[in-house]
Protein backbone atom coordinates (compact mmCIF):
# COMPACT_ATOMS: atom_id res chain seq x y z
CA UNK A 1 0.00 0.00 0.00
CA UNK A 2 1.51 3.27 -1.13
CA UNK A 3 1.98 5.71 1.81
CA UNK A 4 1.43 9.72 2.12
CA UNK A 5 3.36 10.88 -1.21
CA UNK A 6 4.64 14.72 -1.57
CA UNK A 7 5.70 16.80 -4.21
CA UNK A 8 8.02 17.81 -5.14
CA UNK A 9 11.16 16.87 -2.71
CA UNK A 10 12.51 20.18 -3.02
CA UNK A 11 11.72 24.21 -4.00
CA UNK A 12 13.57 26.67 -4.60
CA UNK A 13 11.91 29.80 -4.68
CA UNK A 14 12.62 33.71 -4.51
CA UNK A 15 11.33 36.20 -2.07
CA UNK A 16 7.66 37.54 -3.47
CA UNK A 17 7.16 34.77 -5.75
CA UNK A 18 4.62 31.88 -4.90
CA UNK A 19 4.82 27.89 -4.45
CA UNK A 20 2.69 25.15 -4.46
CA UNK A 21 3.24 22.27 -2.95
CA UNK A 22 1.07 18.71 -3.60
CA UNK A 23 -0.16 15.85 -1.48
CA UNK A 24 -1.70 12.43 -2.15
CA UNK A 25 -2.90 10.74 0.97
CA UNK A 26 -2.88 7.19 1.54
CA UNK A 27 -6.13 5.47 0.19
CA UNK A 28 -8.87 6.04 1.98
CA UNK A 29 -7.75 8.50 4.47
CA UNK A 30 -10.30 11.69 3.64
CA UNK A 31 -8.87 13.30 6.09
CA UNK A 32 -5.48 16.02 5.00
CA UNK A 33 -2.96 17.94 7.36
CA UNK A 34 -0.38 20.30 6.55
CA UNK A 35 2.39 21.13 8.69
CA UNK A 36 5.40 23.10 8.85
CA UNK A 37 8.89 22.15 10.53
CA UNK A 38 11.30 25.06 10.76
CA UNK A 39 14.35 24.35 11.93
CA UNK A 40 14.63 24.67 16.01
CA UNK A 41 10.96 25.47 15.38
CA UNK A 42 9.12 21.94 15.52
CA UNK A 43 5.92 21.02 13.38
CA UNK A 44 3.48 24.01 13.19
CA UNK A 45 -0.29 23.15 12.60
CA UNK A 46 -1.01 25.05 9.25
CA UNK A 47 -3.91 23.37 7.75
CA UNK A 48 -6.62 20.82 8.11
CA UNK A 49 -8.82 19.07 5.22
CA UNK A 50 -11.63 16.79 5.30
CA UNK A 51 -13.66 15.96 2.69
CA UNK A 52 -12.88 18.46 0.71
CA UNK A 53 -13.36 21.15 2.99
CA UNK A 54 -10.98 23.33 5.54
CA UNK A 55 -12.07 22.07 8.97
CA UNK A 56 -9.11 23.84 10.85
CA UNK A 57 -6.46 26.08 10.43
CA UNK A 58 -3.15 27.15 11.90
CA UNK A 59 -1.68 30.64 13.08
CA UNK A 60 -0.69 31.65 9.88
CA UNK A 61 -1.15 34.43 7.83
CA UNK A 62 -4.01 34.19 5.07
CA UNK A 63 -1.04 34.21 2.27
CA UNK A 64 -1.19 30.49 3.31
CA UNK A 65 -3.70 28.66 1.33
CA UNK A 66 -4.77 25.22 0.51
CA UNK A 67 -7.29 23.39 -0.72
CA UNK A 68 -8.37 19.01 -1.38
CA UNK A 69 -9.83 17.77 -4.45
CA UNK A 70 -12.45 15.27 -5.15
CA UNK A 71 -9.70 12.44 -4.89
CA UNK A 72 -8.96 13.69 -1.67
CA UNK A 73 -5.09 15.00 -2.77
CA UNK A 74 -4.75 18.44 -1.52
CA UNK A 75 -2.41 21.14 -2.56
CA UNK A 76 -0.49 24.42 -0.27
CA UNK A 77 0.09 27.51 -1.78
CA UNK A 78 2.10 29.82 -0.42
CA UNK A 79 1.64 33.31 -1.98
CA UNK A 80 4.47 36.50 -1.65
CA UNK A 81 7.45 33.87 -0.28
CA UNK A 82 9.36 35.81 2.40
CA UNK A 83 12.42 33.78 3.55
CA UNK A 84 11.10 32.88 6.95
CA UNK A 85 9.09 30.37 4.88
CA UNK A 86 11.63 28.48 4.48
CA UNK A 87 10.69 25.19 5.79
CA UNK A 88 10.30 21.58 5.60
CA UNK A 89 6.36 21.17 4.74
CA UNK A 90 4.98 17.66 6.08
CA UNK A 91 1.69 16.75 4.68
CA UNK A 92 -0.30 13.88 6.74
CA UNK A 93 -3.39 12.15 6.14
CA UNK A 94 -5.96 10.13 8.33
CA UNK A 95 -9.03 8.51 8.53
CA UNK A 96 -11.80 10.21 10.00
CA UNK A 97 -12.68 10.28 13.52
CA UNK A 98 -9.90 7.37 14.12
CA UNK A 99 -9.37 6.22 17.17
CA UNK A 100 -5.68 6.36 17.67
CA UNK A 101 -5.59 9.82 16.24
CA UNK A 102 -2.82 8.76 14.09
CA UNK A 103 -0.92 10.61 11.50
CA UNK A 104 0.71 9.13 8.48
CA UNK A 105 3.34 11.70 7.57
CA UNK A 106 4.61 11.75 4.10
CA UNK A 107 8.73 12.69 3.59
CA UNK A 108 8.12 16.37 3.10
CA UNK A 109 8.68 18.95 0.21
CA UNK A 110 11.92 21.16 1.46
CA UNK A 111 10.96 24.75 0.49
CA UNK A 112 14.16 27.10 0.30
CA UNK A 113 13.18 31.36 -0.14
CA UNK A 114 16.36 33.01 -1.51
CA UNK B 1 4.60 29.89 27.40
CA UNK B 2 4.87 27.27 24.98
CA UNK B 3 1.66 24.93 24.41
CA UNK B 4 3.97 21.97 24.18
CA UNK B 5 7.13 21.88 26.20
CA UNK B 6 10.29 19.55 25.71
CA UNK B 7 13.95 19.41 26.13
CA UNK B 8 15.74 19.94 23.45
CA UNK B 9 18.64 17.59 24.74
CA UNK B 10 20.64 15.88 23.24
CA UNK B 11 19.91 12.94 26.00
CA UNK B 12 22.70 10.61 25.55
CA UNK B 13 22.38 6.89 27.76
CA UNK B 14 23.86 3.85 26.84
CA UNK B 15 23.03 1.07 25.02
CA UNK B 16 20.44 -1.12 27.44
CA UNK B 17 20.07 1.53 29.59
CA UNK B 18 16.14 3.37 30.34
CA UNK B 19 15.86 6.19 28.26
CA UNK B 20 13.23 9.14 29.83
CA UNK B 21 11.84 11.51 27.80
CA UNK B 22 9.44 13.87 29.48
CA UNK B 23 7.27 16.94 27.90
CA UNK B 24 4.64 18.99 29.67
CA UNK B 25 1.49 20.80 28.18
CA UNK B 26 -0.46 24.19 28.86
CA UNK B 27 -3.73 23.33 28.11
CA UNK B 28 -5.57 22.07 31.04
CA UNK B 29 -8.42 20.94 28.41
CA UNK B 30 -6.22 18.63 26.51
CA UNK B 31 -7.49 14.83 26.18
CA UNK B 32 -5.37 12.83 23.60
CA UNK B 33 -1.48 12.14 23.83
CA UNK B 34 0.83 10.97 21.23
CA UNK B 35 4.27 10.19 21.25
CA UNK B 36 6.41 10.56 17.45
CA UNK B 37 9.15 9.20 16.50
CA UNK B 38 11.47 10.88 13.65
CA UNK B 39 14.94 10.07 12.63
CA UNK B 40 16.99 12.84 11.03
CA UNK B 41 15.47 13.17 7.53
CA UNK B 42 12.57 10.83 7.39
CA UNK B 43 9.42 12.32 8.70
CA UNK B 44 7.47 11.44 12.10
CA UNK B 45 6.35 7.88 13.00
CA UNK B 46 3.39 7.49 15.26
CA UNK B 47 5.04 5.29 18.51
CA UNK B 48 2.16 5.39 20.95
CA UNK B 49 -0.78 7.39 22.02
CA UNK B 50 -2.93 7.88 25.83
CA UNK B 51 -5.80 8.85 26.68
CA UNK B 52 -6.20 7.87 30.39
CA UNK B 53 -3.83 8.90 33.69
CA UNK B 54 -1.52 6.15 34.62
CA UNK B 55 1.12 3.99 32.30
CA UNK B 56 0.84 2.08 28.93
CA UNK B 57 3.10 0.00 27.94
CA UNK B 58 3.68 -1.88 24.44
CA UNK B 59 6.55 -3.83 24.42
CA UNK B 60 10.17 -1.32 25.24
CA UNK B 61 7.93 1.97 25.56
CA UNK B 62 5.88 3.22 28.74
CA UNK B 63 3.51 6.27 28.37
CA UNK B 64 3.00 7.95 31.21
CA UNK B 65 0.27 10.55 31.86
CA UNK B 66 -0.45 12.76 34.80
CA UNK B 67 -2.95 15.02 33.76
CA UNK B 68 -3.05 16.95 37.28
CA UNK B 69 0.57 18.38 36.96
CA UNK B 70 0.44 18.56 32.78
CA UNK B 71 3.08 16.07 32.26
CA UNK B 72 3.34 13.19 30.18
CA UNK B 73 6.61 10.99 29.74
CA UNK B 74 8.25 8.23 27.41
CA UNK B 75 10.02 5.21 28.71
CA UNK B 76 13.03 3.08 26.44
CA UNK B 77 13.46 0.71 28.13
CA UNK B 78 16.57 -1.86 27.02
CA UNK B 79 17.66 1.41 24.62
CA UNK B 80 19.09 0.42 21.11
CA UNK B 81 21.45 2.22 19.10
CA UNK B 82 18.39 2.35 16.52
CA UNK B 83 16.19 4.50 18.98
CA UNK B 84 18.45 7.54 18.58
CA UNK B 85 15.76 9.65 16.92
CA UNK B 86 14.08 12.93 18.04
CA UNK B 87 10.81 12.03 19.59
CA UNK B 88 8.20 14.31 19.71
CA UNK B 89 5.51 15.03 22.01
CA UNK B 90 1.75 15.81 20.61
CA UNK B 91 -1.14 16.52 22.58
CA UNK B 92 -4.95 17.13 21.03
CA UNK B 93 -7.61 19.09 22.75
CA UNK B 94 -10.09 15.63 21.04
CA UNK B 95 -10.02 12.24 21.45
CA UNK B 96 -10.21 9.85 18.50
CA UNK B 97 -9.45 12.68 16.08
CA UNK B 98 -6.35 14.25 15.39
CA UNK B 99 -7.95 17.50 14.01
CA UNK B 100 -5.22 19.88 15.56
CA UNK B 101 -2.57 17.81 16.91
CA UNK B 102 0.26 20.81 18.61
CA UNK B 103 3.63 19.53 18.77
CA UNK B 104 6.62 20.06 21.11
CA UNK B 105 9.90 20.83 19.35
CA UNK B 106 11.52 17.16 20.19
CA UNK B 107 13.98 15.83 22.04
CA UNK B 108 17.02 14.20 20.86
CA UNK B 109 17.82 11.32 21.56
CA UNK B 110 21.27 9.41 21.45
CA UNK B 111 21.75 5.80 22.10
CA UNK B 112 25.81 5.29 23.07
CA UNK B 113 27.89 1.82 22.83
Amino acid sequence: EAGVTQSPTHLIKTRGQQATLRCSPISGHTSVYWYQQALGLGLQFLLWYDEGEERNRGNFPPRFSGRQFPNYSSELNVNALELEDSALYLCASSLPLTNTGELFFGEGSRLTVL
Amino acid sequence: QKEVEQNSGPLSVPEGAIASLNCTYSDRGSQSFFWYRQYSGKSPELIMFIYSNGDKEDGRFTAQLNKASQYVSLLIRDSQPSDSATYLCAVSQGTGTASKLTFGTGTRLQVTL
